[in-house]
């Protein structure tokens, strides 16, 4: 049972540069998230789904896209990449909005130079 | 101002000592979560409180919802508790969830 995987787990890109940060999860819950943490403050909510075909904005959803063609994947797009988008990006996956337990990836270190 | 303020920032203690890390947070909540970030950067779910007290192994957790206010407690506390622990609440009134800053602590053999 792998539960959250997310790819890939270490990338440097130059500014202007796009990519796309894969989320998979085989527990076949509804809800699926995407998070960034950044030194000195707590993870912050970029965009979430609540299901299949359906995205939501989150905290800070500016410069990122997302798209959930699949239950099982949820996709954070960066079309061009800014040094202010140097992170450490988490997914996580849920039955509900953080009111049962939340299973996360081991994240995804990005670089933007 | 932070809607989740959890004490102390950072904790070094020695090995079997009782750990107690708090969470304080100014808003009405569903729910209440505890997680633990390894040093390699994984994060895992500890625990998930709406009321009361839950207990799994060395870790209890509790949560005063009159008071807005949560501990996790680590008894007999060994070096492979050392990470960051994490608190996060989701609001009562849209489900927007916060995190913490997070409370890094370290054991000591």
């Amino acid at each position: 049972n792998a539960g959250v995987t997310q790819t890939p787990k270490f990338r440097v890109l130059k500014t202007g540069q796009s990519m796309t940060l894969l989320c998979a999860q085989d527990m076949n819950h509804e809800y699926m998230y995407w998070y960034r943490q950044d030194p000195g403050m707590g993870l912050r909510l970029i965009h979430y789904s609540v299901g299949e075909g359906t995205t939501a904005k989150g905290e800070v959803p500016d410069g990122y896209n997302v798209s959930r063609l699949k239950k099982q994947n949820f996709l954070l797009g960066l079309e061009s990449a800014a040094p202010s988008q140097t992170s450490v990006y988490f997914c996580a996956s849920g039955l509900g909005i953080m009111n049962t337990e939340a299973f996360f990836g081991q994240g995804t270190r990005l670089t933007v130079v | 101002k932070n809607e989740v303020e959890q004490s102390p920032q950072n904790l070094t203690a020695q090995e079997g000592e009782f750990i107690t890390i708090n969470c304080s947070y100014s808003v009405g909540i569903s729910a209440l979560h505890w997680l633990q970030q390894h040093p390699g950067g994984g994060i895992v779910s500890l625990f998930m409180l709406s009321s009361g007290k839950k207990k799994h192994g060395r870790l209890i957790a509790t949560i005063n919802i009159q008071e807005k206010h949560s501990s996790l407690h680590i008894t007999a506390s060994h070096p492979r508790d050392s990470a960051v622990y994490i608190c996060a609440v989701r609001w009562f009134r849209d489900d927007k969830i916060i995190f913490g800053k997070g409370t890094r602590l370290h054991i000591l053999p």
